[in-house]
């Protein structure tokens, strides 16, 4: 079945240096992508999404990055702060006509941020 | 509200009670979603309203779940006859159109079986 995953199951960065959290999907038809952020005991946190017309948006210290070519996508995080200490988690939207309304998550990054 | 309501914020349930798990989404808000999460896991997809039309139930993982928005605001998961591996975090969410935007989580509840 159709999937969203991530490469990389932990990230340890350097306070202050950039993040880059990637993840790959297998749904070469989705249209829509978002990048969540989940601390400790809250639900998921809206960060940046893209839609499938674009290779890249930027946002304050965040960029997501859209490659279909070869179905990636990385969220790129400027100059990491303690508070970006979370979990990570890519997600997709499926295209219109195949259970388009629901969005399918990936298992997530976990970030984590050395002083 | 301001966000999406869950409650309560923490349920522990003796094998083979029932529960409620309660959502209030944003007002306004056409779609709600319920998700599963187990720990060190990404959110899995139980269920998807469209106002109070119940559209997608694909994920529910058997007939002992259900779901309701009877007035297309509020929504319940109940799981009947609970078992162990009902064990997760219930999140619900809520986005104001159909499709193609972002969707807005509540805190979840998180639901332990013993």
């Amino acid at each position: 079945g159709e999937s969203v995953g991530l490469h990389l199951p932990t990230l340890s960065v350097q306070e202050g240096d950039n993040s880059i959290i990637n993840c790959a999907y297998s749904n070469s038809a989705s249209d829509y992508f978002i990048w969540y952020k989940q601390e400790s005991g809250k639900g998921p946190q809206f960060i940046i999404d893209i839609r499938s017309n674009m290779d890249k948006r930027q946002g304050q210290r965040v960029t997501v990055l859209l490659n279909k070519t070869v179905k990636h996508l990385s969220l790129q995080i400027a100059a990491t702060q303690p508070g970006d200490s979370a979990v990570y988690f890519c997600a997709e939207n499926p295209p219109p006509g195949s259970s388009a309304s629901k969005i399918i998550f990936g298992s997530g990054t976990r970030l984590s941020i050395r002083p | 509200g301001a966000g999406v309501s869950q409650s309560p914020r923490y349920k522990v349930a003796k094998r083979g009670q029932d529960v409620a798990l309660r959502c209030d989404p944003i007002s306004g808000h056409v779609s709600l979603f319920w998700y599963q999460q187990a720990l060190g896991q990404g959110p899995e997809f139980l269920t998807y309203f469209q106002n109070e039309a119940q559209l997608d139930k694909s994920g529910l993982p058997s007939d002992r779940f259900f779901a309701e928005r009877p007035e297309g605001s509020v929504s319940t998961l109940k799981i009947q006859r609970t078992q162990q591996e009902d064990s997760a975090v219930y999140l619900c969410a809520s986005r104001h159109t159909v499709q193609h935007e972002k969707l807005f989580f509540g805190s979840g509840t998180q639901l332990s079986v013993l």
